[in-house]
């Protein structure tokens, strides 16, 4: 168990749709990042969040929006989904401060798009 | 840009080593990792080496980092079944806090 959470773990919607997947770090981890899992791309970095402020973007569409809470919980919004958008997404969030820089995964949100 | 690639599949027979490999192009890359992600799950780091060390062990895992070459190498000795699984090869850029991920490496266990 890496300590973080994520919910749903699956989730079937139909084209169109929007759905918000949601995270919680690690204990006293600032940091969560989201990354999305398919099997043509591989896994994907999509935005990082730091004590509540973005931090860095990768690869993530307009269609897609995410935020981090005071609390430090974080949620991923994807709208007007399309078939392609049918993937794994993860949560990561990392130890303040590491040098090393791990990242501790969670179990990730599963995606189907009808 | 940084780009991680290794390749998709490796299979080997149980009891045998398993070398998976790993190249990157970002040569200011920090720390370089290895994941490992079993059926329905996470991905869980499995060992990591810092960009000045050659190699690392750890039990039955020893990681090779040529970084001239930017190629970097997980071997799993005495292959179980257990093992089975994709691995991932990551590195960290100086200055950057996330990963960039290679595709993985599903590997396979012949018994």
């Amino acid at each position: 168990d890496s300590g973080v959470t994520q919910t749903p773990k699956h989730l079937i919607t139909a084209t169109g749709q929007r759905v918000t997947l949601r995270c919680s770090p690690r204990s006293g981890d600032l940091s969560v990042y989201w990354y999305q899992q398919s099997l043509d791309q591989g896994l994907q970095f999509l935005i990082q969040y730091y004590n509540g402020e973005e931090r860095a973007k990768g690869n993530i569409l307009e269609r897609f929006s995410a935020q981090q809470f005071p609390d430090l919980h974080s949620e991923l919004n994807l709208s007007s989904l399309e078939l392609g958008d049918s993937a794994l997404y993860f949560c990561a969030s990392s130890v303040t401060g590491s040098d090393t820089g791990e990242l501790f995964f969670g179990e990730g949100s599963r995606l189907t798009v009808l | 840009g940084e780009d991680v690639e290794q390749s998709l599949f490796l299979s080997v027979r149980e009891g045998d080593s398993s070398v998976i490999n790993c190249t990157y192009t970002d040569s200011s890359s920090t720390y370089l990792y290895w994941y490992k992600q079993e059926p329905g799950a996470g991905l869980q780091l499995l060992t990591y080496i810092f960009s000045n060390m050659d190699m690392k062990q750890d039990q039955r895992l020893t990681v090779l980092l040529n970084k001239k070459d930017k190629h970097l190498s997980l071997r799993i000795a005495d292959t179980q079944t257990g093992d089975s699984a994709i691995y991932f090869c990551a590195e960290r850029s100086g200055g950057a806090d996330g990963l960039t991920f290679g595709k993985g490496t599903h590997l396979i266990i012949q018994p």
